[in-house]
C-alpha cells in the first residue's frame, strides 16, 4: 500500500507554545488529506479535511483558529496547534487519499503530542 | 444520524480459535466500508475496502464480508501476531470521490490472541 509519513512522532511542549506536525505522502500524490485525533482507547475523530491548494473544511466543534491546516502541495500537509494547552494532548494522525488512482485512504504513523 | 457500531468491544482468543468481528452501520449513503488494523501507538493499517452487499475480500487469515447493514471480519486460525485493534469505517458523502467524502469510524474491537 501507499506510504504516509508524519513528523515528529512525539513532541512535548510547554503550555502556550505552538506545535507544527508534518504529513507527507511518500509515493503518491494526495489530492486530499485528513487530520484525525485519537484519545486513549477511543476511536479516530475526524478534525478536518483539506484539498491541495484550498482551505481546509473543519468538523463541527473543531476550532479552525487553534488547529491551522495547510495543504500547500500534493505531498505535504501541516497541522499547527496554536497556543497549545494540556487538553490538546492527544494522538494526532493524518491520512491521505489519491482520487486519481483509487479510493483507498492510507494513514500515517501518528504524532503523540504532550502539552505540559 | 450516521453511525458505526463494532462488537464485541474486546475479544480474547486462543491461538487457532477462529472467530468473527462485527461492524454494523446506519448511514445515509454508503460509499465504501473499510477495515483497518491498529497496533498500540501506531496509525491504522489498511486491510480491506468493500463497496457492495455480497462482496468478499481475503488476505491471509482475514476475510471481510459485507451485507446491506453490516460487515464481518472473519479471522481463521489466528496467531498471536494478529493481536491488535480492528477498526471499521464507512465512507459517506456525495459521489465516490471528492474532498467532501469522509470516513466515520467505529470504536474498534481489541483482539488478543494467546498462544
Amino acid at each position: 500500500g501507499a506510504v504516509v509519513s508524519q513528523h515528529p512522532s512525539r513532541v512535548i511542549c510547554k503550555s502556550g507554545t505552538s506545535v507544527k506536525i508534518e504529513c507527507r505522502s511518500l509515493d503518491f500524490q494526495a489530492t486530499t488529506m485528513f487530520w484525525y485525533r485519537q484519545f486513549p482507547k477511543q476511536s479516530l475523530m475526524l478534525m478536518a479535511t483539506s484539498n491541495e491548494g484550498s482551505k481546509a473544511t473543519y468538523e463541527q466543534g473543531v476550532e479552525k483558529d487553534k488547529f491551522l491546516i495547510n495543504h500547500a502541495s500534493l505531498t505535504l500537509s501541516t497541522l499547527t496547534v496554536t497556543s497549545a494547552h494540556p487538553e490538546d494532548s492527544s494522538f494526532y494522525i493524518c491520512s491521505a487519499r489519491d482520487f486519481l488512482v483509487n479510493n483507498e485512504q492510507f494513514f500515517g504513523p501518528g504524532t503523540r503530542l504532550t502539552v505540559l | 444520524e450516521d453511525q458505526v457500531t463494532q462488537s464485541p468491544e474486546a475479544l480474547r482468543l486462543q491461538e487457532g480459535e477462529s472467530s468473527s468481528l462485527n461492524c454494523s452501520y446506519t448511514v445515509s449513503g454508503l460509499r465504501g466500508l473499510f477495515w483497518y488494523r491498529q497496533d498500540p501507538g501506531k496509525g491504522p493499517e489498511f486491510l480491506f475496502t468493500l463497496y457492495s452487499a455480497g462482496e468478499e475480500k481475503e488476505k491471509e487469515r482475514l476475510k471481510a464480508t459485507l451485507t446491506k447493514k453490516e460487515s464481518f471480519l472473519h479471522i481463521t486460525a489466528p496467531k498471536p501476531e494478529d493481536s491488535a485493534t480492528y477498526l471499521c469505517a464507512v465512507r459517506i458523502g456525495e459521489g465516490f470521490s471528492g474532498g467532501y467524502n469522509k470516513l466515520i469510524f467505529g470504536a474498534g474491537t481489541r483482539l488478543a490472541v494467546h498462544p
